[in-house]
């Protein structure tokens, strides 16, 4: 099937700095991806939709300032948290597919100190 | 409202034998679809199968078996013969086509299955 890849898979950094994480479709090419966020024993909540060539879409309560998105090509958008703070800690989480399949990257575990 | 409900926090099973996960969903759109996955202490997202709302028949891959009931909004998720490599958390998901919906999934809160040896 259809590959997602994620990195980095997990990234620890310190309160203020700001992290990049990519998600690249493999062997597909996806004119939409989605960034999903999972805090500890709950379920993945639709941060934002990322959109090739266009702005990204993000859910009520996400500050686009803060989660910025880039989907600069068909295969690879990427979700920098800027700034980050210890309440940023989750697991981060991107999916491309079709209609009948939404094929989910690895995820990355970000912990900020 | 919540789109997907799981009712299930955690679910045992006897290795061998099959277990029901079950998930009620609640949208008004004539079209959309229905996906359960599988995510292992690890984190990642393995999809397990998928089913339409168009769709006829009940889907089935493998050992996992979709029991679609319209009617009744259900989707439950059947897994036959558990094996050990079957525990994990299981999250039913919803797509809906219509709405404003960039075909983003909407997510239940997941069930914990164990599998006993």
């Amino acid at each position: 099937g259809a590959v997602v890849s994620q990195h980095p898979s997990r990234v620890i950094c310190k309160s203020g700095t700001s992290v990049k994480i990519e998600c690249r479709s493999l062997d597909f090419q996806a004119t939409t991806m989605f960034w999903y966020r999972q805090f500890p024993k709950q379920s993945l909540m639709l941060m934002a939709t990322s959109n090739e060539g266009s702005k990204a879409t993000y859910e009520q309560g996400v500050e686009k300032d803060k989660f910025l998105i880039n989907h600069a090509s068909l295969t690879l958008s990427t979700l920098t948290v800027t700034s980050a703070h210890p309440e940023d800690s989750s697991f981060y989480i991107c999916s491309a597919g079709d209609t009948e399949t939404q094929y989910f990257g690895p995820g990355t575990r970000l912990l900020v100190l | 409202a919540q789109k997907i409900t799981q009712t299930q926090p955690g679910m045992f099973v006897q290795e061998k034998e099959a277990v029901t996960l079950d998930c009620t969903y609640d949208t008004s759109d004539p079209s959309y679809g229905l996906f359960w996955y599988k995510q292992p202490s690890s984190g990642e997202m393995i999809f397990l199968i998928y089913q339409g709302s168009y769709d006829q028949q009940n889907a089935t891959e493998g050992r996992y078996s979709l029991n679609f009931q319209k009617a009744r909004k259900s989707a439950n998720l059947v897994i036959s013969a558990s094996q050990l490599g079957d525990s994990a958390m299981y999250f039913c998901a919803m797509r809906e086509d219509y709405g404003g919906s960039q075909g983003n999934l909407i997510f239940g809160k997941g069930t914990k299955l164990s599998v006993k040896p």
